[in-house]
């Protein structure tokens, strides 16, 4: 079956401006997670959706950072006036129902760089 | 707050060798611990997990790990590694009352002909 998917696969864009990641989750997951990875780091948490709400964003690092996830399907991270250290790998992923210990699914990822 | 130490961060060894990757861990309460391995420009991949009972556990393509709570460790090993192992490997653990998953840093594995 379909695994998770995101797009674009790669983004350049230019400091300051507004980038928009798309997640797409395994049908029937309703938890959805962000991580961001830098280059030689593992992955760092971002936010975490259950259905159509953000059950925990304390990984966000500031208020640059939002994303949603409106019909609890789909989501988009979108990052306002970007900087060049927002350069990374943007990762997304599912499980079935958010519990602890649960398997999260992941996507290929979107490498932001940011000139 | 929890956080994962994965002491190496590459690892070379020949095909057919065992391979162990460390992983430590630090929390203050119970934990569920995961390997994810990720093969070059694809996704991250669960290997296995410890969420209870038996410390040993066994995961995909021949991999285990061994949980030691005492040690707060929780090694991947393989007996004998092929070509198409060379992946970047992360440990992660996950507090049993929720909370976010903590990844460490990463091992890189190249098996060498």
């Amino acid at each position: 079956g379909a695994g998770v998917s995101q797009t674009p696969s790669n983004k350049v864009t230019e400091k300051g401006k507004y980038v928009e990641l798309r997640c797409d989750p395994i049908s029937g997951h309703t938890a959805l997670y962000w991580y961001r990875q830098s280059l030689g780091q593992g992955p760092e948490f971002l936010i975490y959706f259950q259905g159509t709400g953000a059950a925990d964003d304390s990984g966000l690092p500031n208020d640059r950072f939002f994303a949603v996830r409106p019909e609890g399907s789909v989501s988009t991270l979108k990052i306002q006036r970007t900087e060049r250290g927002d350069s990374a790998v943007y990762l997304c992923a599912s499980s079935l129902s958010g519990r602890e210990g649960e398997t999260q699914y992941f996507g290929p990822g979107t490498r932001l760089l940011v000139l | 707050a929890q956080s994962v130490t994965q002491l190496d961060s590459q690892v070379p060894v020949f095909e057919e060798a065992p391979v162990e990757l460390r992983c430590n861990y630090s929390s203050s309460v119970s934990v569920y611990l995961f390997w994810y391995v990720q093969y070059p420009n694809q996704g991250l991949q669960l290997l296995l997990k410890y969420l209870s009972g038996s410390t040993l556990v066994k995961g995909i393509n021949g991999f285990e790990a061994e949980f030691n709570k005492s040690q707060t460790s929780f090694h991947l090993r393989k007996p004998s590694v092929h070509i198409s192992d060379t992946a970047e490997y992360f440990c992660a653990v996950q507090k049993t009352s929720y909370d976010k998953v903590i990844f460490g840093p990463g091992t890189s594995l190249s098996v060498i002909p």
